[in-house]
């Protein structure tokens, strides 16, 4: 079972901030935090990663909160083209140790950006 | 999508056929795995392998054999395909950075 916990839908107002949660309550020390999203009929794409600080690409935020059990993925300025699921997961850095191997998805966050 | 490449994209099989569903990236990471997609389902894992040579079973690997000879290519095969075996599959990719990266996806139909 994944280990995250995500709305199943959200809407959002065109070139307003959207703002995703994910609870990961359980989340280790050595996890990280992956964002990625999938746009109709495409495989997923990664947007964003951190550990424990907050982190800014050119396509994101990330804010985790202190005790790291959960954090917000932010879409500064939402476009149509941000319409997507979006998935949040966790995981330990490489792939040598035990089920860190499987990658295993839920079913993420259905985003709507609304003209 | 840059650096996995899936083909075919589409297929259609009747019951019983076999097929494999070829995945190759030029990118020399070591993690290659399969993925179905079914509607309501979200991403389920059917194999993976660590490296050439190695293999191993995800959540549904009945019906589907791998294989990871070399680096580059990780072939799905279903040996007697079924209609529950209709899905869209997604080859992925890890990189050293811990980034995973996705094939544009095979849309296989089984009637």
């Amino acid at each position: 079972d994944a280990k995250t916990t995500q709305p199943p839908s959200m809407d959002c107002a065109e070139g307003r901030a959207a703002n995703l949660p994910c609870n990961h309550s359980t989340i280790s020390g050595n996890e990280y935090v992956y964002w990625y999203r999938q746009i109709h009929s495409q495989g997923p794409q990664y947007i964003i990663h951190g550990l424990k600080n907050n982190e800014t690409n050119e396509m994101a935020s990330l804010i985790i909160t202190e005790d790291r059990k959960s954090s917000t993925l932010i879409l500064p300025h939402a476009t149509l083209r941000d319409t997507a699921v979006y998935y949040c997961i966790v995981r330990v850095a490489g792939i040598n140790a035990g089920n860190n191997r499987k990658l295993i998805w839920g079913l993420g966050t259905s985003l709507a950006v609304n003209p | 999508n840059a650096g996995v490449t899936q083909t075919p994209k589409f297929q259609v099989l009747k019951t019983g056929q076999s097929m494999t569903l070829q995945c190759a990236q030029d990118m020399n990471h070591e993690y290659m795995s399969w993925y179905r997609q079914d509607p309501g389902m979200g991403l389920r894992l059917i194999h993976y392998s660590v490296g050439a040579g190695i293999t191993d079973q995800g959540e549904v690997p009945n019906g589907y054999n791998v294989s990871r000879s070399t680096t580059e290519d990780f072939p799905l095969r279903l040996l007697s395909a079924a209609p529950s075996q209709t899905s869209v599959y997604f080859c992925a990719v890890l990189s050293s950075g811990n980034t995973i990266y996705f094939g544009e996806g095979s849309w296989l139909t089984v009637v």
